[in-house]
């Protein structure tokens, strides 16, 4: 079975600075796909940024990216120049087309003026 | 990018009534809706796997009388919750999949709704 650790309960960080938050999994599959969701205030999921297990290439998107490392099994989110809008609940997830995810327990981050 | 509607947003009733949740994809064929309950500030908890025109598989612990579900086409899906009591309120979120898609892997989510019982 899969399962994906989000070792973060909470974090802050500053306006404009940067965030990295932690992400671990396991699994014995090789072809996967990891994903980061941000759960805002309003509840509803939002895609953040979404990473195939079979490409090297970390995955960027704006000021969103991660650090992909199949062998250690992590995929961290790093969040440059931090919003104010930057702030909700962000879950990480390992997934299969067409099957549910396995979502992490998710991680707070609070962003401060 | 997909959109899956999910309606109402929010509800209240009284114990012993029966609600009804539904969860539309509004541009895509989904051969494949998941149904999750989310407590506060806890993740998504899977409650069941809802295929068109067969019968749901529900996870381990979820009542399979208390939470009905019917997935009839391929863009609808809904979620009764029979005889509801307080220990039902909950915030309940359904995922499609869908059936034509370049393989991003990726799952659409509608925006919930807020389940509360008197």
């Amino acid at each position: 079975a899969q399962t994906v650790t989000q070792s973060q309960p909470e974090m802050s960080v500053q306006e404009a600075e940067t965030v990295t938050l932690s992400c671990t999994y396991d699994t014995s599959e090789s072809d996967y796909y990891l994903f980061w969701y941000k759960q805002p205030p309003s509840r509803q999921m939002i895609l953040v940024i979404r990473q195939e297990a079979y490409k090297q290439q970390n995955a960027t998107e704006n000021r969103f990216s991660v650090n992909f490392q199949k062998a250690a099994k992590s995929f961290s989110l790093k969040i440059s120049d931090s919003q104010l809008g930057d702030a909700a609940m962000y879950f990480c997830a390992f997934g299969f087309y067409g099957q549910n995810f396995v979502f992490g327990p998710g991680t707070r981050l609070s962003v401060l003026p | 990018g997909a959109v899956v509607s999910q309606h109402p947003s929010w509800v209240i009733c009284k114990s012993g009534t029966s609600v009804k949740i539904e969860c539309r994809s509004l541009d895509f064929q989904a051969t494949t809706m998941f149904w999750y309950r989310q407590f506060p500030k806890q993740s998504l908890m899977l409650m069941a796997t809802s295929n068109e025109g067969s019968k749901a598989t529900y996870e381990q612990g979820v009542e399979k009388d208390k939470f009905l579900i019917n997935h009839a086409s391929l863009t609808l899906s809904t979620l009764t919750v029979t005889s509801a009591h307080p220990e039902d309120s909950s915030f309940y979120i359904c995922s499609a999949s869908p059936r034509l898609l370049l393989d991003t892997g990726e799952l659409f989510f509608g925006e919930g709704s807020r389940l509360t019982v008197l």
